[in-house]
């Protein structure tokens, strides 16, 4: 059974840093991986999406990577600004049409 | 760009009611996937819909039902209700394959 986990659960930097984001799934067979975007109360933004044959995404200031083989992806966020306040979910496809949400990491951008 | 429409946006039920939770997908996205997202929960996949015809099924209770129709928007129907069904319900739809979903701004159900 497909499990997601995210590591940190929490996580407050001072605006301007570099960070880094875990996601851990524990089958590699995955079909892809979507990193998401959710501020509270609201719904979830896609940010990236990485397909199990390639090894990263990158998008402004965010580079998604993807190691199927170690079951992890990386989400680095370069020069944080408070705006990147949200929680960040990494979520597995595991079939034609199932995809498995990690826990999220709750994330504060301190001005 | 169009995005995923769902309606209502909030709902208030009382509990042993019924309720319909539409959704309605980006224009030439034949997938719909229906969410379930509980207080401070990640979100629960529940049913899958492609051309039509349930594609996977993952932790929908009995008392609720999805179908797509001809048209492609799709409609979650929840009977008998309880307060466990208070939640943040989203919809997704994507093109056929191994595409990115795309999320509604999802339903809030409130069942007091």
């Amino acid at each position: 059974k497909q499990e997601v986990t995210q590591i940190p659960a929490a996580l407050s930097v001072p605006e301007g840093e570099n960070l880094v984001l875990n996601c851990s799934f524990t089958d590699s067979a995955i079909y892809n991986l979507q990193w998401f975007r959710q501020d509270p109360g609201k719904g979830l933004t896609s940010l990236l999406l990485i397909q199990s044959s390639q090894r990263e995404q990158t998008s402004g200031r965010l580079n998604a990577s993807l190691d199927k083989s170690s079951g992890r992806s990386t989400l680095y966020i370069a020069a944080s600004q408070p705006g990147d306040s949200a929680t960040y979910l990494c979520a597995v496809k595991t079939s034609y049409d199932k995809v498995i949400f990690g826990p999220g990491t709750s994330l504060s951008v301190i001005p | 760009a169009a995005g995923v429409i769902q309606s209502p946006r909030h709902l208030i039920k009382e509990k042993r009611e019924t309720a319909t939770l539409k959704c309605y997908p980006i224009p030439r996205h034949d997938t719909v996937y229906w969410y379930q997202q509980g207080p401070g929960q990640d979100p629960q996949f529940l049913i899958s819909f492609y051309e039509k015809m349930q594609s996977d099924k993952g932790s929908i209770p009995d008392r609720f039902s999805a179908q797509q129709f001809s048209d492609y928007h799709s409609e979650l129907n929840m009977s008998s209700l309880e307060l466990g069904d208070s939640a943040l319900y989203f919809c997704a739809s994507s093109l056929p394959g191994l595409n990115e979903q795309f999320f509604g701004p999802g339903t809030r159900l409130t069942v007091l």
